[in-house]
């Protein structure tokens, strides 16, 4: 089946340490997304791309950082600048336009 | 900026009758799409339901509908008929025309069964 897969599903970080969170499509889908979500508030974008080795800063990129080398996968990087990074994170993707976006079930990080 | 507004933070409805979330959003553009979208207790996000800003029908999709009024900037969500299977948080969002979403802070609705 066509889906979105983020892994994994629950992560940890240790103090100054940086984690990467997974995020894989096989939708053939153009662009791809990254959001973070807090208790009580909407999603805000952190980094989108919308084509192969190219994107762009959303609303709260501080402290992250992403690739995308493949169409079909874009990781995101939790840094150690990033000073509050406890939240659940969800990843979509979309075809180029006026398309709704597809996302994946979310990975939920902690700081221990 | 635009903006969306959900004012409604908690709605309640009994099993099998209707219920309307509200969504209120601000924007200077003509061209625009508008969703909302559920996400039950499991956090996975699902599409309910899209509208075309130049479209004058309202969208349905089975048991639930909007009532897009754009002159109001106004795009509410109608289930009818509730079900168990509803209860959610409903986030409604805005689509720009550099193709990004604005999120709404989410109704949660209960079913009472």
């Amino acid at each position: 089946d066509g889906g979105i897969t983020q892994s994994p599903k629950y992560l940890f970080r240790k103090e100054g340490q940086n984690v990467t969170l997974s995020c894989e499509q096989n939708l053939n889908h153009d662009a791809m997304y990254w959001y973070r979500q807090d208790p009580g508030q909407g999603l805000r974008l952190i980094y989108y791309s919308q084509i192969v080795n190219d994107f762009q800063k959303g609303d709260i990129a501080e402290g992250y950082s992403v690739s995308r080398e493949k169409k079909e996968s874009f990781p995101l990087t939790v840094t150690s600048a990033q000073k509050n990074p406890t939240a659940f994170y969800l990843c979509a993707s979309s075809p180029q336009g006026y398309q709704p976006q597809h996302f994946g079930d979310g990975t939920r990080l902690s700081i221990l | 900026a635009q903006t969306v507004t959900q004012s409604q933070p908690e709605m309640s409805v009994q099993e099998a009758e209707t219920v309307t979330l509200s969504c209120t959003y601000d924007t200077s553009e003509s061209d625009y799409y508008l969703f909302w979208y559920k996400q039950p207790p499991s956090r996975q996000m699902i599409l309910v339901i899209r509208q075309e800003a130049y479209k004058q029908q309202n969208a349905t999709e089975n048991r639930f509908s909007v009532n897009f009024q754009k002159a109001a900037k106004s795009f509410s969500l109608k289930i009818s008929d509730s079900q168990l299977g509803d209860a959610a948080m409903y986030f409604c969002a805005f689509m720009d025309s550099n193709y990004q979403l604005i999120w709404g802070a989410g109704t949660k609705l209960i079913i009472k069964p």
